[in-house]
């Protein structure tokens, strides 16, 4: 069965950069995207970016340009997001998300299957 | 900066029907583009509910369904069930931020 599998929390300090993963089974990653999206505390769901399964190809929230990352290891079908420079608002879970196309962020996209999201708190 | 306003909150006793609203603009739902929805319990991963506005994936009770109207969006659970106390949000795509994927504000679910 499908599953999406992140990894586990992290404390970094302002400035420092934070690299979760996501490990996906049960399908291959070069026939899907994954897309991540946070959290904050209080606060509702954010989209981040998405990355391609198949070609690697990214698309960043405006937010995030110049201080998001993300990559895609099809030899361990994982994927990973980081993120730079970070302040004290980058407080949140991070969930990575299967993304229903593989080759480009299109209009439609939908997440169907959801990991089990990763606290990151950025404390001095 | 969410661009889709969902209410805050609402409720209903059990077996009651509640609705949830998703209000965009004419660069997101009013462009045409299809509004998907998920549920979200505290500390749990989100669940796909709805895709392409109405579709139910495998496994989603056809308690819950979904349609699109000009600008707006609706979700809708018949039969409320205890279990369906949560947290909702509609999600979008937004052609004027640089393409981007959008999440509504989140609406929580009660069960009186």
């Amino acid at each position: 069965q499908v599953q999406v599998e992140q990894s586990g929390a992290e404390v970094k300090k302002p400035g420092a950069s934070v690299k979760v993963s996501c490990k996906a089974s049960g399908y291959s990653i070069t026939n899907y995207g994954f897309s991540w999206v946070r959290q904050a505390p209080g606060q509702g769901l954010e989209w981040m970016g998405w990355i391609s399964g198949y070609n690697g190809k990214t698309n960043y929230a405006q937010k995030f340009q110049g201080r998001i990352t993300m990559t895609t290891d099809t030899t361990t079908s994982t994927a990973y997001m980081e993120l730079g420079s970070l302040r004290f608002d980058d407080t949140a879970v991070y969930y990575c998300a299967r993304a229903s196309d593989s080759s480009a962020w299109t209009t439609g996209e939908f997440f169907d299957f959801w990991g089990q999201g990763t606290l990151v708190t950025v404390s001095s | 900066q969410s661009v889709l306003t969902q209410p805050p909150s609402v409720s209903g006793a059990p077996g009651q029907t509640v609705t949830i609203s998703c209000t965009g603009s004419s660069s997101n739902i009013g462009a045409g583009y299809d509004v998907h929805w998920y549920q979200h319990l505290p500390g749990t991963a989100p669940k796909l509910l709805i895709y392409g506005n109405f579709n139910r994936p495998s496994g989603v009770p056809d308690r819950f369904s979904g349609s699109r109207s000009g600008t707006s969006a609706s979700l809708a659970i018949t039969g409320l069930q205890a279990e369906d106390e949560a947290d909702y949000y509609c999600q979008s795509y937004d052609r004027s931020l640089n393409g981007s994927g959008i999440f509504g504000t989140g609406t929580k679910v009660t069960v009186l």
